[in-house]
């Protein structure tokens, strides 16, 4: 599809175990975004990735977050360790670089930790 | 942080003008203010941007103040579909929102 691409739309764990979320971003879009997204709040900025590499990840709450994105296109989210705090939807968006720099946000991840 | 506030919700007649508010007082020479909504369980979607001068799109209209410490979103003739929450962002790389406008548009 044209558009951002994130999987799964909807994951239920456990607490205590580990979860990976997916982003497929725009082909071509360099740089790319992970937010987190609690009932009622604004999205709330996670880590930025330029290319391959983590431009700021100031965001991430803990170190049982962490995100790579490997080849430049595709990102991954992990989280360990999962707690029900974590519960939120998980935002994903890509932009290229220059133009009108706007965002491209992906439908999100709504996590649920029971 | 955000560098911006904006009310937490407002009303508008449909068929009006929605005119939607943001201060961003500290804003930087270069930064600019960009204007993204979210409809109920949507990823944001962006509406416009500038810089300095006035800009205007086919959804929305976008006014700076001239010393940059304001601006004003216009959604010229509002519709049911654009009852949203509307995040007004002063650009930096980390690109940081607020808590947003939940602008309700009554019939």
């Amino acid at each position: 599809g044209a558009g951002v691409s994130q999987t799964p739309s909807n994951k239920v764990t456990e607490k205590g175990k580990y979860v990976e979320l997916r982003c497929d971003p725009i082909s071509g879009h360099t740089a790319l975004y992970w937010y987190r997204q609690s009932l009622g709040q604004g999205p709330e900025f996670l880590i930025y990735f330029q290319g391959t590499g983590a431009a700021d990840d100031s965001g991430l709450p803990n170190d049982r977050f962490f995100a790579v994105r490997p080849e430049g296109s595709v990102s991954t989210l992990k989280i360990q360790r999962t707690e029900r705090g974590d519960s939120a939807v998980y935002l994903c968006a890509s932009r290229r670089t220059g133009g009108t720099g706007e965002l491209f946000f992906g439908e999100g991840s709504r996590l649920t930790v029971l | 942080d955000a560098k911006t506030t904006q009310p937490t919700s407002m009303d508008c007649a449909e068929g009006r003008a929605a005119n939607l508010p943001c201060n961003h007082s500290t804003i930087s020479g270069n930064e600019y203010v960009y204007w993204y909504r979210q409809i109920h369980s949507q990823g944001p979607q962006y509406i416009i941007h500038g810089l300095k001068n006035n800009e205007t799109n086919e959804m929305a209209s976008l006014i700076i103040t001239e010393d940059r410490k304001s601006s004003t979103l216009i959604l010229p003739h509002a519709t049911l579909r654009d009852t949203a929450v509307y995040y007004c962002i002063v650009r930096d790389d980390k690109i940081i929102f607020g808590k947003g406008t939940r602008l309700h548009i009554l019939p």
